[in-house]
């Protein structure tokens, strides 16, 4: 079945670091969903990617789907303690029914 | 709006019991899907429920179930409890949105510890 990967699996920087994890697919991506978990929490949902190389947005995040769609990336500018947290990508099957297939997950800590 | 609620948050059951998890969606919202989140796994795909009717099922043995009611209210069933099956087990609502946008809101999730 489809596998999707997440490097690193945990990263630790100092407030003010940027910060980036990588998804990467064994299969071809339909649209690729980002969310962050807070310890003790449950997933957010923050974007949804559709396009091939689409870049999307949010304040310091740059969320972005890679060309041949089998990957896509989260970037963070200038880290601050609020975005401690697990980042899951997540690929979404629509058509009659919906499926998310989430990936491993990238453990972010941020420490002043 | 109140948000997607589950009940109970925490439950301790002995191996071989069996145990049923409630999932309350987002009003408005018919689409219902379940996941089990465990360090070793991750967050795997249980199955989706929308308007009463389980649509898709991921790659869990029969003795989970759910269904959903008419008021889009949905629960999940775990037969013959194992200790692999100590999980938090998380309920999303969905509701698509123009430009194809389909966001899944999670619940606070079930904390099931199978002793």
């Amino acid at each position: 079945g489809q596998q999707v990967m997440q490097i690193p699996q945990y990263q630790h920087v100092q407030e003010g670091e940027d910060f980036t994890t990588y998804c990467n697919s064994s299969t071809t991506l339909s649209n690729i969903q980002w969310y962050k978990q807070r310890p003790g929490g449950h997933p957010v949902f923050l974007i949804q990617l559709v396009k091939s190389g689409e870049v999307k947005k949010q304040k310091r995040l740059t969320f972005q789907f890679g060309e041949a769609k089998k990957n896509s990336s989260l970037h963070i500018t200038a880290t601050q303690t609020t975005d401690v947290g697990t980042y899951f990508c997540a690929d979404l099957l629509r058509g009659t029914a919906s499926k998310l297939t989430f990936g491993t997950g990238t453990r972010l800590q941020v420490t002043l | 709006k109140a948000g997607v609620t589950q009940t109970p948050r925490y439950l301790i059951k002995t191996r071989g019991q069996q145990v049923t998890l409630s999932c309350s969606p987002i009003s408005g919202h018919r689409s219902v899907s379940w996941y089990q989140q465990t360090p070793g796994q991750g967050l795997q795909f249980l199955f989706e429920y929308f308007s009463e009717t389980q649509r898709n099922k991921g790659n869990f043995p029969g003795r989970f179930s759910g269904r959903q009611f008419s008021n889009s209210r949905s629960e999940m069933n775990v037969s013959t409890l194992e200790l692999g099956d100590s999980a938090l087990y998380l309920c999303a609502s969905s509701l698509s949105r123009p430009g194809g946008v389909y966001e899944q809101y999670f619940g606070p999730g079930t904390r099931l510890t199978v002793t």
